[in-house]
């Protein structure tokens, strides 16, 4: 059962363009949510974060928004840029609300292309 | 500084043979994690080190799985009698405490069980 799921295996943006990343889970007791960026033969980088406690964080080019009704995030990267090009992973975790603040759980990833 | 470093980054092995990987936190990381990324899938939780506290065991998929922090620094992922389907790409990860830190991943290791 997967708790944390990105639909799109793939995208392709076009530079300068916005690139938009979904990610939907179905834990209410989430309540920390962040992304990742990962290149080829490398780890997983942290990118962004967010607290269920906020529907909007933003770090330069890249924004997470947060829809808790709808258990739904997405990460906005604005304007795309061809390095920018990499898996993208959601993870979210359960802190607060009672469950354990360490273990995240990651979705599948989706694969950026910024064409030049 | 120094990020998180794994050894080996390739490991192939024959089914049935025991393999050790090795994962040097960030120095000051009290938290150490221990991930696999399975082909097309997400990283999946195996285990977790806090300071001097118990692991949390609770991710190892069977008892052929164990782990080892020693010293409160360098773990060791041993997977003993391995199996085709522990053919995945081991990652660890640190953070500087359990209270919501960014993990910090080390590059991995993909271990290939022929």
């Amino acid at each position: 059962d997967q708790q944390v799921k990105q639909n799109s295996p793939s995208l392709s943006v076009q530079e300068g363009r916005i690139s938009i990343l979904n990610c939907d889970y179905t834990n209410s007791m989430f309540d920390y949510f962040l992304w990742y960026k990962k290149y080829p033969a490398e780890g997983p980088t942290f990118l962004i974060s967010i607290s269920s406690i906020k529907d909007k964080n933003e770090d330069g080019r890249f924004t997470v928004f947060l829809n808790k009704s709808a258990k739904h995030l997405s990460l906005h990267i604005v304007p795309s840029q061809p390095g920018d090009s990499a898996v993208y992973f959601c993870a979210a975790s359960a802190g607060h609300s009672g469950g354990s603040n360490y273990k995240l759980t990651f979705g599948k990833g989706t694969l950026l292309t910024v064409n030049p | 500084g120094a990020g998180v470093s794994q050894s080996p980054s390739n490991k192939v092995t024959e089914k049935g043979k025991d393999v050790e990987l090795r994962c040097d936190p960030i120095s000051g990381h009290t938290a150490l994690y221990w991930y696999r990324q399975s082909l097309g899938q997400g990283l999946e939780f195996l285990i977790y080190f806090q300071g001097n506290s118990a692991p949390d065991k609770s991710g190892l998929p069977s008892d052929r799985f164990s782990a080892e922090r020693t010293g409160g620094s360098v773990s060791t992922l041993t997977i003993q009698r391995t199996q085709q389907e522990d053919s995945a790409v081991y990652l660890c990860a640190s953070s500087v405490d359990r209270e919501r830190d960014e993990q910090y991943f080390g590059p991995g290791t993909r271990l290939t069980v022929t």
